[in-house]
């Protein structure tokens, strides 16, 4: 299976404490995207790399969090000083960029990492 | 400020009816939505999506239909199985060449298929 792998799959952790996620995206794909959804709402767009580069932060992601995609490969997403609303799904996803000749099929999603901060 | 809106947090329809599940949108600039499904524990998983360019799409058991002026589309499900019991979420992207390809979300709707 080459789908995209999210790791851990649930992170229990205490207030104040460090926490650092890792996604292994589809191989192929050069954009990695994070996504957070929190209970009774859609993802959220946290951040996207093309490649290495990270090209676009949202304003969620806030100075505690940062993500790193080390040679365009596999991403890791670090949340600093955990706070109880950090407590969250962290979804990962890759997809090719869209050509407009033929269907897009958007992102294939990771099942995600469930964070708990108690 | 939400951009994508579910309006409809659940639904439930028999086996064998039809589901038709909702979404509006506000940006003009949307131009490309897509349907997702969720299961619990489980990432969202591709359903169908739509351009802009077209009004209708068809893939098998689901039909997306866009009406652009309404900004509002649609997803039928026919016939429902109770297999089809999810969070349904519609997803909406203004892809530009070499833009981000950003999905914005709805909040989702959960489809409760009763056999």
């Amino acid at each position: 299976d080459t789908g995209v792998s999210q790791n851990p799959r649930h992170k229990i952790t205490k207030r104040g404490q460090n926490v650092t996620f890792r996604c292994d995206p589809i191989s192929e794909h050069n954009r990695l995207y994070w996504y957070r959804q929190t209970l009774g709402q859609g993802p959220e767009f946290l951040t996207y790399f093309q490649n290495e580069a990270q090209l676009e932060k949202s304003r969620l992601l806030s100075d505690r969090f940062s993500a790193e995609r080390p040679k365009g490969s596999f991403s890791t997403l670090e949340i600093q000083r955990t706070e109880q609303g950090d407590s969250a799904m962290y979804l990962c996803a890759s997809s090719l960029a869209l050509n407009f000749d033929r269907a897009w099929y958007g992102y294939t999603f990771g099942s995600g990492t469930r964070l708990t901060v108690v | 400020d939400q951009q994508v809106k579910q309006n409809s947090p659940s639904l439930s329809v028999q086996e064998g009816r039809i589901s038709i599940l909702n979404c509006d949108y506000t940006n003009s600039m949307f131009d490309y939505f897509l349907w997702y499904k969720k299961y619990p524990a489980e990432g969202p998983t591709f359903l169908i999506s739509i351009s802009s360019i077209k009004d209708k799409n068809e893939d098998g058991r689901f039909t997306v239909f866009l009406n652009k002026s309404a900004k509002h589309l649609s997803l039928h499900i026919v016939p429902s199985q109770p297999g089809d019991s999810a969070v349904y979420f519609c997803a909406a992207s203004a892809p530009y060449g070499g833009a981000t390809n950003k999905l914005i979300f709805g909040t989702g709707t959960l489809l409760a298929v009763q056999p």
